[in-house]
């Protein structure tokens, strides 16, 4: 059973435009949300997460969007870049636990 | 962030050998490591969970003696995949857990390992 569901599996975005992944989850003991980027025959690097505790968290041109009551976390993109074409994955964890839980990825590609 | 890093950064082996991959954490010291296999345009699958000090923990279906994993020292963590076929063939990526800010522990990746079973 997937514990994270992520949407959409593929995205393409203009030069400049917002790029928008979702993410859903069911496990309410979950309280880390951590998004992840991976560019091609490289390792996931932790690009920015965040605590239920807490609506939103922006770190320059990304954002965390997260709606505890719906079970839901985004990744919002500004402004994106050709740069930022990558494959992109959520996770979820709970911090009484080690495992993380991913979300299937999300290829994204900017077209400049 | 933390760093890790794996070791080699690709390999290429012949059928019926055995390649012992490398992952390190260089800048803290980790308890829990994980290993994935990633195959192409898909997600991360986790094959262990390896702990220092003790055995590993395997996920269903992942074969503990085809995969063994030894995490000898709180800074690496090693794969052996032995007697290598091609459908072994995949990206290997190692991460380690350490604990982040107020507690939080927090997973960080090393770059992969691409192995190639001819």
């Amino acid at each position: 059973q997937q514990q994270v569901k992520q949407s959409p599996q593929s995205l393409i975005v203009q030069k400049g435009g917002i790029s928008i992944i979702n993410c859903a989850y069911e496990n309410t003991a979950f309280d880390y949300f951590p998004w992840y980027q991976q560019f091609p025959g490289k390792g996931p690097a932790l690009l920015i997460a965040i605590r239920p505790d807490v609506s939103e968290k922006k770190e320059g041109r990304f954002t965390i969007s997260f709606n505890k009551s719906a079970k839901q976390f985004s990744l919002h993109i500004m402004d994106s870049q050709p740069g930022d074409s990558a494959t992109y994955f959520c996770a979820a964890s709970m911090n009484t636990g080690n495992q993380f839980y991913f979300g299937t990825g999300t290829s994204l590609t900017v077209i400049p | 962030g933390a760093v890790v890093s794996q070791h080699p950064s690709r390999v290429i082996c012949k059928s019926g050998t055995s390649v012992k991959i490398e992952c390190r954490s260089l800048d803290f010291q980790a308890t829990t490591m994980f290993w994935y296999r990633q195959f192409p345009k898909q997600s991360l699958m986790l094959m262990a969970t390896s702990n220092e000090g003790s055995k590993a923990t395997y996920e269903q279906g992942v074969e503990k003696d085809k995969f063994l994993i030894n995490h000898a020292s709180l800074t690496l963590s090693t794969l052996t995949v032995t007697s290598a076929h091609p459908e072994d063939s995949s990206f290997y990526i190692c991460s380690a857990l350490t604990s982040g800010g107020n507690s939080y522990n927090e997973q960080f990746f090393g770059p992969g390992t691409r192995l190639t079973v001819l």
